[in-house]
């Protein structure tokens, strides 16, 4: 079984600045998918971004970006030039098996 | 293109009685997952079906079940409701391959007194 951990529940920052987020997972596979998630205060999950793991390249997506290691087995979320419509809970997400196994969530507050 | 719609939005039921959830996926999309949120358990995978076949089934009791139509909208079913069955059911729409992005409908809050 994938586990997925967001080892920060909570992060503030300062409009127009960066922030990153950490992940970390465990798998035995080789081949597989990453995802970043954000989930406004509606509630709607929105899709950030998606790392393959054969890809070295580092996926980016406007002010989004990461920093996969694949063999540290670590993911993280890179935002940058913060806005305030950047606040929200940001998943971590791993699928394997039409299954998507997220992590608990870390909660990102961009302050004006 | 429309994206995934879920009906109905919110809903509150009584323990015991049973509830049916509806989720059409984007037009193309032949897989669906459910998925539950909660603030104790965060979100936790309940089914996959693609072609009206569950290909994957999470870790939840019997009470939980769901099933595909020709068109590839989906319901799930709760039986015998539970307090703890209150939650945020999210579903999600795909291709269908196996490594593909899963898209988010907005959700329904289901509330169970």
């Amino acid at each position: 079984a994938q586990t997925v951990t967001q080892s920060q529940p909570e992060m503030s920052v300062q409009e127009a600045e960066t922030v990153t987020l950490s992940c970390t997972y465990d798998t035995s596979e080789s081949n597989y998918y990453l995802f970043w998630y954000k989930q406004p205060p509606s509630r709607q999950m929105i899709l950030v971004i998606r790392q393959e793991a054969y890809k070295q390249q580092n996926a980016t997506e406007n002010r989004f970006s990461v920093n996969f290691q694949k063999a540290a087995k670590s993911f993280s979320l890179k935002i940058s030039d913060s806005q305030l419509g950047d606040t929200a809970m940001y998943f971590c997400a791993f699928l394997n098996d039409y299954k998507l196994s997220f992590g608990a969530g870390t909660t990102v507050t961009v302050r004006a | 293109k429309a994206g995934v719609t879920q009906t109905p939005r919110y809903l509150i039921k009584t323990r015991g009685q049973q509830v049916t959830l509806s989720c059409s996926p984007i037009s193309g999309h032949r897989s669906v997952s459910w998925y539950q949120q909660t603030p104790g358990q965060g979100l936790q995978f309940l089914f996959e079906y693609f072609s009206e076949t569950q290909r994957n089934k999470g870790n939840f009791p019997g009470r939980f079940s769901g099933r595909q139509f020709s068109n590839s909208r989906s319901e799930m079913n709760v039986s015998t409701l539970e307090l703890g069955d209150s939650a945020l059911y999210l579903c999600a729409s795909s291709w269908g391959r196996e490594k593909e992005t899963q898209y988010f409908g907005p959700g329904t809050r289901l509330l169970v007194l």
